[in-house]
């Protein structure tokens, strides 16, 4: 069972230079969700969707784009890589429901330079 | 949305109890606490979650405040593997499906 898979894990981009993070989900999880975490801080959510074909934005959704063609697959595109953008970006899914617990993925770490 | 404090830091010697703080003291009465882990270079993954009563997992036990102003979660016997930054976080069920929304936590260091 591999849960949340996130490629790469690591990737160097330089400023202007664009990317897509891959994350992908075995378990049937309606919901996925991307946060980035910056060095020493808290996640923060940049998307979410509740389902295949819906997305919304959270909290610092400038920068990023997101698609939802599948319930199993959730890629983050950043468009111009800025070197704001230097962080440690996480990928989640869950069921639907409050109570349900999120399962994460191991992260992908990006530097702009 | 309710916060919660949580302190910056903790330590704990190896094989000894841990007993990690949360203040909540504006909860809703609707809403659950949940707890969250993330290991070093890692993920967060969940822990445990409860409403009033105490719950216990094979993680950890989590112990509610009577007035549920604060919880503590509780590790029976910490381990280095336990080593970790402890997210305290509140769901209100009426709130829909809001995404999970993390604060700092707490840094757990735990001594051999």
């Amino acid at each position: 069972n591999a849960g949340v898979t996130q490629t790469p894990k690591f990737r160097i981009l330089k400023i202007g230079q664009s990317m897509t993070l891959q994350c992908t989900q075995d378990m049937n999880h309606n919901y996925m969700y991307w946060y980035r975490q910056d060095p020493g801080m808290g996640l923060k959510l940049i998307y979410y969707s509740v389902g295949a074909g819906i997305t919304d934005k959270g909290e610092v959704p400038n920068g990023y784009n997101v698609s939802r063609s599948t319930t199993e697959d959730f890629p983050l595109r950043l468009e111009l890589a800025a070197p704001s953008q230097t962080s440690v970006y996480f990928c989640a899914s869950s069921y639907p429901g409050f109570a349900s617990g999120y399962t994460f993925g191991s992260g992908t770490r990006l530097t702009v330079v | 949305d309710a916060k919660t404090t949580q302190p910056n830091s903790m330590e704990s010697n190896e094989e000894e109890p841990v007993h990690l703080p949360c203040n909540h003291s504006t909860i809703s009465g609707t809403d659950y606490i949940h707890w969250y882990r993330q290991l070093p270079s890692q993920g967060p993954e969940y822990v445990i979650h409860g409403l009033t009563s105490n719950v216990n997992n094979r993680m950890a036990s989590l112990a509610i405040a009577e007035d549920r102003k604060s919880s503590t979660l509780i590790l029976h016997r910490a381990t280095l593997r336990d080593a970790a930054v402890y997210y305290c976080i509140l769901r209100d069920p009426l709130s829909g499906n809001t995404p999970l929304v993390f604060g700092k936590g707490t840094r757990l260091s735990v001594i051999a």
